[in-house]
């Protein structure tokens, strides 16, 4: 059972943008400020978008952006486009194991 | 560069060490994770290690179970993983970064199978 909490997932029209949430407690989310933010495409190895919850990784396009509130943080795609569907996780520091993922959204462009 | 190897089949209660070979940039430099994910499942944090070997964590799940080492003069990461069972089958990443996950590799199949 994941520790973080993701939509299973989202859908989008190109051109629009979509929310993804992670929902943690105090001591991962809410506690720190190192979400991360990764996508992955079928049948390779997941990349890294977004670093210390706001923070884009190089050659990320600033259509991704992270924020965070509380216990909750969310990555925003802007601009969708058919090649932002994949599956996107996140990711937390936490107390206890150090690193913790959500199960992941599946990102539809309709 | 991550190249990981050492994946196979094995038995339930088995044992298999896998390997990652670093190039490109400052191996030292780095904390360095063990990622898997089962097949059609989510991605699991395994175990990390810092730069310096001396900070190490480990998932819930393989905690007791599997050690994570590293070799900078060779720039090699490990993951002996011993007592395995079914539910550790799936495919293994060698990650660059301990909190955040910066440069995977391809990955291995470890299948845990009677």
């Amino acid at each position: 059972q994941p520790a973080l909490t993701q939509p299973a997932s989202v859908s989008g029209s190109p051109g629009q943008s979509i929310i993804i949430s992670c929902t943690g407690v105090s001591n991962n989310i809410g506690g720190y400020n190192y979400v991360s933010w990764y996508q992955q495409y079928p049948g390779k190895a997941p990349r890294l978008i977004i670093y210390e919850v706001s923070r884009r990784s190089s050659g990320i396009s600033n259509r991704f952006s992270g924020s965070k509130s509380g216990n909750t943080a969310s990555l925003t795609i802007s601009g969708l486009q058919a090649d932002d569907e994949a599956d996107y996780y996140c990711s937390s520091y936490s107390n206890t194991p150090p690193v913790i993922f959500g199960a992941g959204t599946k990102v539809t462009v309709l | 560069d991550l190249v990981e190897s050492g994946g196979g089949v094995v038995r339930p209660g088995g044992s298999l060490r896998l390997s990652c070979a670093a190039s490109g940039f400052t191996f030292d430099d780095y904390g360095m994770s063990w990622v898997r994910q089962a097949p059609g499942k989510g991605l699991e944090w395994v175990a990390g290690i810092q730069w310096n070997g001396g900070n190490k964590g480990y998932g819930d799940s393989v905690r007791g179970r599997f050690t994570v080492s590293r070799d900078n003069a060779r720039q090699l990461l490990y993951l002996q993983m011993n007592s395995l069972r079914a539910d550790d089958s799936a495919l293994y990443y060698c990650v660059v970064g301990y909190y955040y996950m910066d440069v995977w590799g391809k990955g291995t199949t470890v299948t845990v199978s009677s």
